[in-house]
């Protein structure tokens, strides 16, 4: 079956631009993650959702930060007033249920760079 | 802050030698994943090590996690250049929800041929 796909794989953008990274979980999963990776470094929690709801947003960095997941199925994260700073990888990853010994899938993440 | 600390962050070594990383902290988790990452790829899933001096085995990885269940190591023997990648480990903590991990920075493997 599909995997974790997540889309673009790549985005450029500029200081100060919006911009939008989307996530298919594994259909079926119900919970779907966020984390932010930057080089060297391993993933750093973002947010959790557990269906269509944000069950726990305490990673997102600040409020130019925002994700979604009207349907419970797909996720999309948003970036408003982009800074260098939000350079990383972002990677998206699903799960059947919540909680830490079930297994994440992840996505093979977006690499976002801003000039 | 729970942290996990992974050394050493780097090791490259020949085709055919036994190597072991570490993965290390002052706090108990309830269990302790392994992943591996390769370029532009996502985490997998390695293991899940879940009791005090549990060991387990992945063909030619061993797994281990410590009876205080504050660390763990993975022993990997005659390593292959197929082992190449970034090893992390992950763990769920006892204390908060059990959604998230905590991530450790990751000990990058080359394996020369």
């Amino acid at each position: 079956g599909a995997g974790v796909s997540q889309t673009p794989s790549n985005k450029v953008t500029e200081k100060g631009k919006y911009v939008e990274l989307r996530c298919d979980p594994i259909s079926g999963h119900t919970a779907l993650y966020w984390y932010r990776q930057s080089l060297g470094q391993g993933p750093e929690f973002l947010i959790y959702f557990q269906g269509t709801g944000a069950a726990d947003d305490s990673g997102l960095p600040n409020d130019r930060f925002f994700a979604v997941r009207p349907e419970g199925s797909v996720s999309t994260l948003k970036i408003q007033r982009t800074e260098r700073g939000d350079s990383a990888v972002y990677l998206c990853a699903s799960s059947p249920i919540a909680g830490g010994t079930d297994t994440q899938y992840f996505g093979p993440g977006t690499r976002l760079t801003v000039l | 802050t729970q942290l996990l600390e992974q050394s050493p962050q780097f090791l490259s070594i020949q085709e055919g030698e036994n190597l072991t990383v570490y993965c290390n902290s002052s706090s108990v988790f309830s269990s302790l994943q392994w992943y591996r990452q390769e370029p532009g790829e996502g985490p997998v899933l390695l293991v899940t090590v879940v009791t005090g001096g549990e060991v387990k085995k992945l063909k030619r990885l061993t797994f281990q996690f410590g009876d205080a269940r504050k660390d763990s190591s993975l022993h990997i023997t005659a390593a292959q250049p197929g082992d190449t990648g970034l090893y992390l480990c992950a763990g769920e903590s006892p204390k908060d929800s059990n959604y998230q991990l905590i991530w450790g920075a990751g000990t990058k493997l080359i394996i020369k041929p």
